[in-house]
């Protein structure tokens, strides 16, 4: 079963577009939502993150929004830029768990100059 | 420098063979992974560990058995190479101790390929 859903599945934007990739969940026990970014023969990297107590999170030109009521959280990307061109993956965790991360399915962005 | 390194980097095995794949951090991190990535599926957990000498299955363990004999080596072994097998594995790291906020550290991967 996949506990985290993730879309699109690709994306293409301009430079300066907002791309916006999207993921929901399913276990409301969840408590730490994290974005990953990766590039071409290299593993993901950790992004941002943010936990249910807020309903947004800022760094820099990425911008997380999430709504508990729905489940659900985005990545934003202000300003896009052709080296934002990557794919991001959302994840899902608990605290006292091994530290598991259930990743979403992966979204492929590329940002055209 | 520091961080998550994964051997080797490529391999082609072939149909039944067995290979082991091994993951070393040098950050002293508690918790390891091992993650496997198919396009489309995203990062699914195989197994991991919480401390040296620990183990656990995550969501696909069939096929795969790990070891953590010493605290910064996480070893994956497949017995019997199979070619839904092929895929591109990453270890990844974390210090633990039950907050998951400080985020994992992943290795760059290691392509393989089961024919």
């Amino acid at each position: 079963q996949q506990q985290v859903k993730q879309s699109p599945q690709s994306l293409i934007v301009q430079k300066g577009g907002i791309p916006i990739i999207n993921c929901a969940y399913e276990n409301t026990a969840f408590d730490y939502f994290p974005w990953y970014q990766q590039f071409p023969g290299k593993g993901p990297a950790l992004l941002i993150a943010i936990r249910p107590d807020v309903s947004e999170k800022k760094e820099g030109r990425f911008t997380i929004s999430f709504n508990k009521s729905a489940k659900q959280f985005s990545l934003h990307i202000m300003d896009s830029q052709p080296g934002d061109s990557a794919t991001y993956f959302c994840a899902a965790s608990r605290d006292n768990q091994g530290g598991k991360l259930i990743f979403g399915q992966g979204t492929e962005l590329s940002v055209k100059p | 420098n520091a961080g998550v390194t994964q051997t080797p980097k490529f391999r082609v095995l072939k149909t039944g063979q067995s290979m082991t794949l091994l993951c070393a951090q040098d950050m002293n991190h508690e918790y390891m992974y091992w993650y496997r990535q198919d396009p489309g599926m995203g990062l699914r957990l195989i197994h991991y560990s919480v401390g040296e000498g620990t183990t656990a299955k995550g969501e696909v363990p069939d096929g795969y058995n790990v070891s953590r004999l010493k605290k910064q080596n996480f070893l994956l072994g497949l017995e019997s190479a199979a070619p839904s097998q092929t895929s591109v594995y990453f270890c990844a790291s974390t210090p633990g101790g039950g907050l998951v906020s400080y985020g994992y550290t992943f290795g760059s991967g290691t392509r393989l390929t089961v024919v």
